[in-house]
């Protein structure tokens, strides 16, 4: 168990539809970041939040949006869903108060499908 | 921008026989840490191991080792008696040290483990 925690672990939607996935980071942990995958590919990086500021942007669309609250969880918010938005989409976090992690550590991912 | 290149899609390997997975980076800053992520079919992302650039020693956990090579920018990961369990996706993945930035992943290797 990584600590990460995400919900849902599945959601089936349909196109045009709005959802909203959730990431609790490892207790302590000040960045948050997101990252789609979709089918047998890579990890694309989404977003990051440190400490409730954005720090990094990376290929998101603009229907997707993001935020960290002052609890340190984060939420990424897809619109407009398309067929295409289908893919696991991971939350890792990193960086405690105390020390400058090196690693992520990932949730266990949510699984979107749209259509 | 820092890239992370693996350009073999897919290896495999007898088990019990050693393999070894190639990953290139580029970068132009001088510290920084590399890793190598597992995702077996549960999709989950687990860290199989870490390098600090500023160390010259090679890392290794139990039978998976690496060979960093700072100036040709290369971060291969060998398996040792290779075992069933280690069939998954490998990722290779990089990170500034002194940034708390985005960790940036190649595009994986697929490795099968053939009995």
């Amino acid at each position: 168990d990584s600590g990460v925690t995400q919900t849902p672990k599945h959601l089936i939607t349909a196109t045009g539809q709005r959802v909203t996935l959730r990431c609790s980071p490892r207790s302590g942990d000040l960045s948050v970041y997101w990252y789609q995958q979709s089918l047998d590919q890579g990890l694309q990086f989404l977003i990051q939040y440190y400490n409730g500021e954005e720090r990094a942007k990376g290929n998101i669309l603009e229907r997707f949006s993001a935020q960290q609250f002052p609890d340190l969880h984060s939420e990424l918010n897809l619109s407009s869903l398309e067929l295409g938005d289908s893919a696991l989409y991971f939350c890792a976090s990193s960086a405690s108060r105390d020390r400058m992690n090196t690693e992520a550590f990932f949730g266990q991912g949510t699984r979107l499908t749209v259509v | 921008a820092q890239t992370v290149t693996q350009s073999q899609p897919e290896m495999s390997v007898q088990e019990a026989e050693t393999v070894t997975l190639s990953c290139t980076y580029d970068t132009s800053e001088s510290d920084y840490y590399l890793f190598w992520y597992k995702q077996p079919p549960s999709r989950q992302m687990i860290l199989v191991i870490r390098q600090e650039a500023y160390k010259q020693q090679n890392a290794t956990e139990n039978r998976f080792s690496v060979n960093f090579q700072k100036a040709a920018k290369s971060f291969s990961l060998k398996i040792s008696d290779s075992q069933l369990g280690d069939a998954a996706m490998y990722f290779c993945a990089y990170r500034d040290r002194n940034r708390d930035d985005k960790i940036i992943f190649g595009k994986g290797t697929r490795l099968h483990i053939l009995p």
